[in-house]
């Protein structure tokens, strides 16, 4: 079965520092999103992609993210200067359609982020 | 803001038994979909029930909508230790809303006992 696979799995960083966290959707999708999970609390939304633009962002994600296509098949999340705040698992995940279509969204297994 | 949001927060039963997870949300949603999360991994899709469909099944699984309640059951049949896990309930908007992002409820914790 065609599953979201995310690298790293595991990433400890210094406060400040920049980190690429990157993701390779389902092959034939065309909707990629970036969720995150702090340890014990919800999943949360962070931003949607559609056609090489963000479709959609939340209160979270602000001028530290960004998000890039730069090739056929990845999809990366970065994070400019990190924050003790910003430990979490961060879930990519892609769909074929967005919204009425029935928009089953597919997850990786996650990428844990831990700022020290 | 629409919210998933499951109960009971933890359920522990005998291999065996039935499990049912409950989650109720707050506004008009499109689809309404059903998540697992092994402790520490990602999330598996497991079944998504749009807003004019009342019930499906797959497998041992079924899934019920109440929309007029804004709710949303999971019952697991014949439960297994397998099935032990965290499980989520995830809602979009409604069509025309212009957002296609899930908002996620805290989930309901399972334990499985062999």
């Amino acid at each position: 079965e065609p599953e979201v696979t995310q690298t790293p799995s595991h990433q400890v960083t210094q406060m400040g520092q920049e980190v690429i966290l990157r993701c390779v959707p389902i092959s034939n999708h065309l909707y990629f999103y970036w969720y995150r999970q702090i340890l014990g609390q919800k999943v949360e939304f962070l931003v949607s992609f559609y056609n090489n633009e963000i479709s959609e962002k939340s209160e979270i994600f602000d001028d530290q993210f960004s998000v890039e296509r730069p090739d056929g098949s990845n999809f990366t999340l970065k994070i400019r200067s990190t924050k003790l705040e910003d430990s979490a698992m961060y879930f990519c995940a892609s769909s074929g359609t967005g919204g009425f279509f029935g928009n089953t969204i597919y997850f990786g297994e996650g990428s844990w982020l831990t700022v020290v | 803001s629409q919210q998933g949001e499951e109960d009971p927060q933890a359920l522990s039963i005998q291999e065996g038994e039935n499990a049912t997870m409950n989650c109720s949300y707050k506004t008009s949603i499109n689809n309404l979909q059903w998540y697992r999360q092994n402790s520490g991994r990602g999330l598996v899709h497991l079944i998504l029930i749009r807003s004019n469909e009342r019930e499906k099944h797959s497998g041992r699984l079924r899934v019920t909508l109440d929309t007029s309640k804004k709710s949303s059951s999971l019952l697991i049949t014949a439960s297994r230790a397998a099935d032990t896990a965290s499980y989520f309930c995830a809602t979009d908007a409604p069509p025309g809303a212009g957002s296609y992002q899930l908002t996620f409820g805290k989930g309901t914790k399972l334990s499985v006992i062999p």
